[in-house]
């Protein structure tokens, strides 16, 4: 079946740094992928995502790329911010599965001023 | 215009009382989703409803879960017989179609069986 693998944590930054979570996965045919934003006190939200190889997803800064040779779709951040402390979770969807997402475990991620 | 709203936001009941949640999706979208967020088993999927098709139950963990979706439209989730491991946020997505359309979540269903 399918599975997400991510990075856990938590990961803790100082404001303006790089930032890299790791996601790699396990599906058969050609799955959608998604980051998912959980801020503190707030419901689950779509970040970005990419429905095919090759494929660039951006939003608030932050970018991941579809890369099906290597099964992975790492998030990245040029300059992080105070305002970037969530758990983010990356997520497919389809790929022979069930229609439902499946989300890795989730990486608590802290920036610190 | 309206978000995906679920109630109770906050349910504590005892073990091996049944329980119902409810969410309301987004007016217009056909898909239905429930997921469960916990601890020890992070996000996980628990069944999809898309349109008049039968439900996509595979992710149900026991037959103690069921849930239902009446019109199209507002979905309930029914726990029997709840056990203490049940105890998680319940959450409720919608979207426009499946694939690769976006699922937008509800604020989530915590319960806690004492």
């Amino acid at each position: 079946g399918n599975s997400v693998t991510q990075m856990e944590g938590p990961v803790t930054l100082s404001e303006e740094a790089f930032l890299t979570i790791n996601c790699t996965y396990t599906a058969t045919g050609y799955p959608s992928l998604f980051w998912y934003v959980q801020y503190p006190g707030e419901g689950l939200q779509l970040l970005l995502k990419a429905t095919k190889a090759d494929d660039k997803g951006s939003n608030k800064g932050f970018e991941a790329t579809y890369r099906k040779e290597t099964t992975s779709f790492h998030l990245e951040k040029g300059s992080v911010q105070v305002s970037d402390s969530a758990v983010y979770f990356c997520a497919l969807r389809g790929g022979g599965g069930a229609d439902g997402l499946t989300f890795g475990k989730g990486t608590h991620l802290i920036i610190q001023p | 215009g309206a978000g995906v709203s679920q109630s109770p936001s906050n349910k504590v009941t005892e073990k091996g009382k049944d329980v119902e949640l409810r969410c309301d999706p987004i007016s217009g979208h056909t898909a239905l989703y429930w997921y469960r967020q916990s601890l020890g088993q992070g996000l996980e999927f628990l069944i999809y409803f898309q349109g008049n098709s039968a439900p996509d139950k595979s992710g149900l963990p026991s037959d103690r879960f069921s849930a239902e979706r009446t019109g199209g439209s507002v979905s309930t989730l029914t726990i029997q017989r709840t056990q203490q491991e049940d105890s998680a946020v319940y959450l409720c997505a919608s979207s426009l179609g499946t694939g690769w359309y976006e699922q937008y979540f509800g604020p989530g269903t915590r319960l806690t069986v004492t």
